[in-house]
Parts: C-alpha cells; sequence; structure tokens
C-alpha cells in the first residue's frame, strides 16, 4: 500500500525556519517526482512544489521561489521541504504528493496518492 | 501562468441528480488536465488524469470530458457520499494551478 506520512509542521514566529518532512512507503520512491501542495484555512489548493527526476528538475511556486527548498533522499525514501523566511500567508495545511507515472524524462504531474498534510502556523 | 476558473462556486442539487462541473483554462492546456475531490477534513483524491482518464476505484457515474480551454466533470446520479469541493489542476505548464473549485451540496 502506497503511503506518505507528513512531519515537521507546528508555530513558528515570523520570519523563522521549519523544515517539513514526507515519509514514502509502497512504492519505488525514487522513480517517481514528488510534491508539496498547500491549502491556507478555508482556501483552495495551491501547488508549492515539485521535484522531478534529479536536483536540477526542481520547481517552485513564485510565491516560495527564493525561500523555501525542496530536496529528495532516496536512501530514506524521504521529501523534504526547507522553509525559511516565513511569513503569515505560508499558513497553510501541507501536503506531500506523488506523482502519477513514474519518471521518464516528464513527471507526469498529477497526484495519485497524498499524506494526511502537516500543518504551519506562522504567527507572533 | 494559466488561470483556471471552475463554475459554479456551489451546485446544490438533489440526490439522484447530474452535477456538471466546468473547469476552463486561460490558455490551451491540451488534455493535461486533472480532476480531485475533497471531503472535509480529508486530503484530496484524484478522480481524473489527463481529463478522461478515470483513477483506480473511481466509480464508474463519474466521467471526465474535454480539451483546450474547456473541461467537464460530470457526476450522473448524485449521492450523499458525494458532497465535497472538487478541484482541477493543469500540468501542462509551469507553474502547476489548481482551480478555485466547485463545492458540491445535497439539497
Amino acid at each position: 500500500e502506497v503511503q506518505l506520512l507528513e512531519s515537521g509542521g507546528g508555530l513558528v514566529q515570523p520570519g523563522g525556519s521549519l523544515r517539513l518532512s514526507c515519509e514514502a512507503s509502497g512504492f519505488t520512491f525514487n522513480n517517481y517526482a514528488m510534491s508539496w501542495v498547500r491549502q491556507a484555512p478555508g482556501k483552495g489548493l495551491e501547488w508549492v512544489s515539485s521535484f522531478g527526476g534529479g536536483v536540477g528538475d526542481t520547481h517552485y511556486a513564485d510565491a516560495v521561489k527564493g525561500r523555501f527548498t525542496i530536496s529528495r533522499d532516496t536512501s530514506k525514501n524521504t521529501l523534504s521541504l526547507q522553509m525559511n523566511s516565513l511569513t503569515a500567508e505560508d499558513t497553510a495545511v501541507y501536503y506531500c504528493a506523488k506523482s502519477g507515472k513514474p519518471f521518464d524524462g516528464r513527471g507526469y504531474y498529477w497526484f495519485d496518492c497524498w499524506g494526511q498534510g502537516t500543518l504551519v502556523t506562522v504567527s507572533s | 501562468e494559466i488561470v483556471l476558473t471552475q463554475s459554479p462556486a456551489t451546485l446544490s442539487l438533489s440526490p439522484g441528480e447530474s452535477a456538471t462541473l466546468s473547469c476552463r483554462a486561460s490558455q490551451s492546456v491540451g488534455s493535461d488536465l486533472n480532476w480531485y475531490q475533497q471531503k472535509p477534513g480529508q486530503p484530496p483524491r484524484l478522480l481524473f488524469y489527463h481529463a478522461s482518464n478515470r483513477a483506480t476505484g473511481i466509480p464508474a457515474r463519474f466521467s471526465g470530458s474535454g480539451s483546450g480551454t474547456d473541461f467537464t466533470l460530470t457526476i450522473s446520479s448524485l449521492e450523499p457520499d458525494d458532497v465535497a469541493v472538487y478541484y482541477c489542476q493543469q500540468r501542462n505548464n509551469w507553474p502547476l494551478t489548481f482551480g478555485g473549485g466547485t463545492k458540491v451540496e445535497i439539497k
């Protein structure tokens, strides 16, 4: 069974940093592009970042570019999101999501499995 | 950035009725359009990828169609369990974008 388990959320002050993790199981982690999607309280879904075929194949929403860094540790089957310079607008549930087909030069960015999410609250 | 506009914002129907949800893209996305269902307190669930390919376990009363800029998600014979917010998402261009969602309610 494919499973994604996020962790690392919590309360952080404006300007602070937080590192989210997503532990994957039930599939060959290295073969799939992975993404982070967030949802502010009571709002819709917002794509944040994706990791495709390698370190050079990372993508970011303009709202987080330069502040967030996505990475992957294939030895631990873990996707991470380092979040710096956080603001109140970053308050959201952050979901880890798996792409729908194995990476073959294209990332197939539809999300067929989602974690339960981890809540990040940026407030003083 | 490709903007996805979903309509209506809210759809209130009786059980057994058919629901038609629209997603319009600001420029062509080909068939690179996906649909998700999100129930309260749960993560989203994939319904369709590539506009009309039903995801695993999705009932046949759900159907997806469209290409280019206009897409439709249809739920025939609405059931109480279908109460949710439905989102479209495009993967044709970076950044990936989601529509604002359509909330489906049961009368």
